[in-house]
């Protein structure tokens, strides 16, 4: 049960310098969500996309831009890294918009130098 | 906009049941969500509350009560396992997604 994979596990970045995080899921969800963790502040919503084709703005889009591939595939793109961007990155999936249960992946740890 | 008060750590002993509240500000309301989180590690769903009252899955609980915008999560019989992140999670109408609280670091000592 692979569920939802995030790659990389691990990044370090210089500033400026620019990637694509990758997000897939394998339970035929519509909905798909980027979030960042930092100490004490939980998860903050990036962007999400509640079905193939749409993408929304979550509460801290700034400094991001995402692509939703397919049903499938979530990726987030950061264009020019900053130390602020320096977080664990969470994709997650969920059935439907309105579905409170969301499948976690095991997270980004993305570290901007 | 949305926020969730929960407090940032809770302690207690093996075998002893612990109480972690959440209460929320929203715009509408749909439900409360738990989710658990070790050490970094993916958060898990635990429990969804969308009508008043107590929702019980093996040794957790949770509670809702709309009227005064709070919830909890009740853990019996606590194990060293269940030393983790907590987060309470809201659907309102404002975002057609989850908003998370702050989570509580639950410590269980021996």
């Amino acid at each position: 049960n692979a569920g939802v994979t995030q790659t990389p596990k691990f990044q370090v970045l210089k500033t400026g310098q620019s990637m694509t995080l990758q997000c897939a899921q394998d339970m035929n969800h519509n909905s798909m969500y980027w979030y960042r963790q930092d100490p004490g502040m939980g998860l903050r919503l990036i962007y999400y996309s509640a079905s193939e084709g749409t993408t929304d703005k979550g509460e801290v889009p700034n400094g991001y831009n995402v692509s939703r591939l397919n049903k499938r595939e979530f990726s987030l793109r950061l264009e020019s890294a900053a130390p602020s961007q320096t977080s664990v990155y969470f994709c997650a999936s969920s059935e439907g918009q309105l579905n409170t249960e969301a499948f976690f992946g095991q997270g980004t740890r993305l570290t901007v130098v | 906009g949305q926020s969730l008060e929960q407090p940032s750590e809770v302690t207690a002993v093996e075998g002893a049941i612990v109480q972690i509240n959440c209460t929320y500000q929203t715009s509408g309301f749909y439900g409360l969500s738990w989710y658990q989180q070790h050490d970094g590690g993916a958060p898990t769903f635990l429990s969804y509350n969308a009508l008043d009252g107590l929702e019980e899955t093996g040794r957790f609980s949770s509670f809702l009560s709309r009227s005064d915008s709070y919830g909890y999560l009740l853990l019996q019989e606590l194990q060293m396992k269940d030393s983790a992140s907590y987060f309470c999670a809201v659907r309102d109408k404002g975002y057609s997604t989850l908003t998370f609280g702050k989570g509580t670091m639950l410590l269980v000592s021996p």
